[in-house]
């Protein structure tokens, strides 16, 4: 069974910080996808990035990159020179190809940017 | 605009009072899906669909009901809400396949007294 593990459940760093936010995760098919998502206060959700099993090359998108690596099952995220606007609940997700479109979700990290 | 939207966004009821919270999106997608999110639980799968009059289990069904009679649409219905369905609740519209991004609804907040 597909599972995901976000085990920080809340983060504080102080603005301009680097911070890295773990997800490690579960599955026994061997294509998969990998899910980033962000819930702002406001309380939506925002699609970040995917990445497949087969790419593991990391990712760059401004201050945010991704660093995946089979060999750990991690898939983790790291934001650099933090800002206020950067506080939310990040979450990380599994889908698997034979699993549909479920996404299996991470419990969450909350990241709290200060000042 | 493409986008997945969801009524009422806010709602407090009694207990076993029938409710139905509603789910349109405009993207053409197969794939629906209902989450509920609680804190320290992440999002968890309550029901989904593949397409139109095709809708299966997911994680947490107990107590809910859905139908898709229409493609765009994807209702979730609580025949007989109880306390423990206090959530907050998202839809999820997607293209068939794994790989596909999902695209979530704003949430509906649902308290049960």
């Amino acid at each position: 069974a597909q599972k995901v593990t976000q085990a920080q459940t809340e983060i504080s760093v102080v603005e301009k910080e680097d911070v890295t936010l773990d997800c490690v995760y579960e599955t026994r098919d061997t294509t998969y996808y990998l899910f980033w998502y962000k819930q702002p206060p406001s309380g939506e959700l925002v699609f970040l990035i995917r990445r497949n099993s087969f790419d593991e090359q990391n990712e760059i998108s401004g201050r945010y990159s991704w660093n995946f690596q089979k060999s750990t099952s991690s898939f983790n995220f790291t934001i650099t020179a933090s800002q206020v606007v950067d506080s939310a609940v990040y979450f990380c997700a599994l889908s698997e190809t034979g699993g549909g479109n479920k996404l299996t979700f991470g419990t969450g990290t909350q990241l709290k940017v200060e000042l | 605009e493409a986008q997945v939207t969801q009524n009422p966004r806010y709602l407090i009821t009694v207990t076993g009072k029938k409710l139905t919270v509603t789910c349109s999106q405009n993207m053409n997608h197969e794939y629906m899906s209902w989450y509920r999110q609680d804190p320290g639980l992440g999002l968890r799968q309550i029901y989904y669909s593949m397409n139109v009059e095709v809708t299966d289990k997911g994680d947490v069904p107990e107590g809910y009901k859905v139908s898709r009679k229409e493609k765009r649409n994807f209702p979730l219905i609580l025949e007989s809400p109880s306390p423990n369905q206090t959530s907050l609740y998202f839809c999820a519209s997607s293209y068939r396949g794994a790989r596909n991004e999902q695209f979530f609804g704003p949430g509906t907040r649902l308290t049960v007294l």
